[in-house]
């Protein structure tokens, strides 16, 4: 099955400065990348999500980039806000059924 | 995005007893639905995928005996936590997809479980 590996597990950054998060995959198969945000107590709220017809994508200040052939999608913060603290999970699609395979998770911190 | 609602939001039991989560997608019919179970600071892990008229089909090593689930209409999905012991305590959440075939998910605010 689909394995998604995701890094750092934590990250802290100052408010205004860039976060990324990374994540790789082994299904060369899997074709579609969400990334959801998860606050404490909370159930995961989809931000961004990319397809493999694509290499970015860009909401405001989110982004989302995809390398297939390294088989590697990475999330881009820029001009972090504290709001923006919370839990960030990578997820790959697995084609059995349409669940997703997520990452272990990445707890970001943004400090005033 | 589409909404999905879960009920209880939150549930204390004793061991040993039962416990149904409803899962209900507000504004869109979903044929199938998710389960996944989350514990403190781990990620979210597949239980078991809920089809809409027909068996659920269970990631290895849930016990579909432990955990039943119904999915009775296109808006309702149901789990059961049967006989519940302390170690279920974790949080559930359950994910649908808006459209049958469809990858994008939305996921319910989550039923956080302490059993006793």
């Amino acid at each position: 099955g689909e394995n998604v590996e995701q890094h750092p597990s934590t990250l802290s950054v100052q408010e205004g400065d860039s976060a990324v998060i990374k994540c790789t995959y082994s299904d060369s198969a899997s074709n579609y990348f969400p990334w959801y945000k998860q606050e404490l107590g909370k159930g995961p709220q989809l931000i961004i999500d990319i397809r493999s017809n694509v290499g970015e994508k860009k909401d405001q200040r989110i982004a989302v980039t995809l390398n297939k052939t390294a088989k590697h999608f990475s999330l881009h913060i820029t001009e972090t806000q504290p709001e923006d603290s919370a839990v960030y999970f990578c997820a790959a699609y697995q084609d059995s059924g349409y669940a997703l395979n997520f990452g272990k998770g990445t707890s970001l911190l943004v400090t005033p | 995005g589409a909404v999905v609602s879960q009920h209880p939001s939150r549930v204390i039991c004793k061991s040993g007893t039962s416990v149904k989560i409803e899962c209900r997608s507000l504004d869109f019919q979903a044929t199938t639905m998710f389960w996944y179970r989350q514990f403190p600071k781990q990620s979210l892990m597949l239980m078991a995928t809920s089809n809409e008229g027909s068996k659920a089909t269970y990631e290895q090593g849930v016990e579909k005996d432990k955990f039943l689930i119904n999915h009775a209409s296109l808006t309702l999905s149901t789990l059961t936590v049967t006989s519940a012991h302390p170690e279920d305590s974790s949080f559930y959440i359950c994910s649908a997809p808006t459209q049958t075939g469809s990858e994008t998910q939305y996921f319910g605010p989550g039923t956080r479980l302490l059993v006793l």
